[in-house]
């Protein structure tokens, strides 16, 4: 079974920073990464898939790049509505099934 | 735009079977994709359960598997889940999703809002 582990767990930074979050696989995932966006209250929205590409509706601040086992979430500067838990998920196809990381909090400095 | 929304009992007995419905809209489940759940218990991560194909294939959590059902019932356009001899550990917010897929890979999109379900006596 692939673990993703994230990391920082925490990040504490201001409006108008670039935030840099990181997703690590115990194993390779090739590019087939995704990234999600939980505010309090809401279910997680996709923002990313295979690694890179955005989903529809996500604003160009964000992009995400990575492969192998070894990902990036960048948020170019960050908005006041950035300010969310972050996670990421993969796919293994044996055995398959879905994992996601524990998160990286995202918070206000 | 596809829509989906969850409903069930929001508070189940322990050793009792936890059955939820995910309403879909905007979409013909007959048409393809894969569905899923994933559930999350309070102040914690997202766990995903399990996935089901318009022609019913199944996939599920193995850490799960020996007390889950995903079933899809196209005339309705709604996918189920059960999930038998819950413990307070099963109380969370269980979320209903379509997944895209390509050979490699698969992603949530999009969510529902997801309902508490609380596992008490």
């Amino acid at each position: 079974e692939i673990v993703l582990t994230q990391s920082p767990a925490t990040l504490s930074l201001s409006p108008g920073e670039r935030a840099t979050l990181s997703c690590r696989a115990s194993q390779s995932v090739s590019s087939y990464l995704a990234w999600y966006q939980q505010k309090p209250g809401q279910a997680p929205r996709l923002l990313i898939y295979d690694a890179s590409n955005r989903a529809t509706g996500i604003p160009a601040r964000f992009s995400g790049s990575g492969s192998g086992t070894d990902f990036t979430l960048t948020i170019s500067s960050l908005e006041p509505e950035d300010f969310a838990v972050y996670y990421c998920q993969q796919r293994s196809n044996w055995p398959p099934t879905i994992t996601f990381g524990q998160g990286t909090r995202l918070e206000i400095k | 735009q596809v829509q989906l929304q969850e409903s069930g009992p929001g508070l189940v007995k322990p050793s009792e079977t936890l059955s939820l419905t995910c309403a879909v809209s905007g979409y013909s489940i007959s048409s393809g994709y894969y569905w899923g759940w994933i559930r999350q218990p309070p102040g914690k991560g997202l766990e995903w359960i399990g996935s089901i194909y318009h022609s019913g294939s199944t996939y599920y959590n193995p850490s799960l598997k020996s007390r889950v059902t995903i079933s899809v019932d196209t005339s309705k356009n709604q996918f189920s889940l059960k999930l038998s001899s819950v413990t307070a550990a099963d109380t969370a917010v269980y979320y209903c999703a379509r997944l895209g897929v390509t050979t490699l890979s698969c992603w949530f999109d999009p969510w529902g809002q997801g309902t508490l379900v609380t596992v008490s006596s």
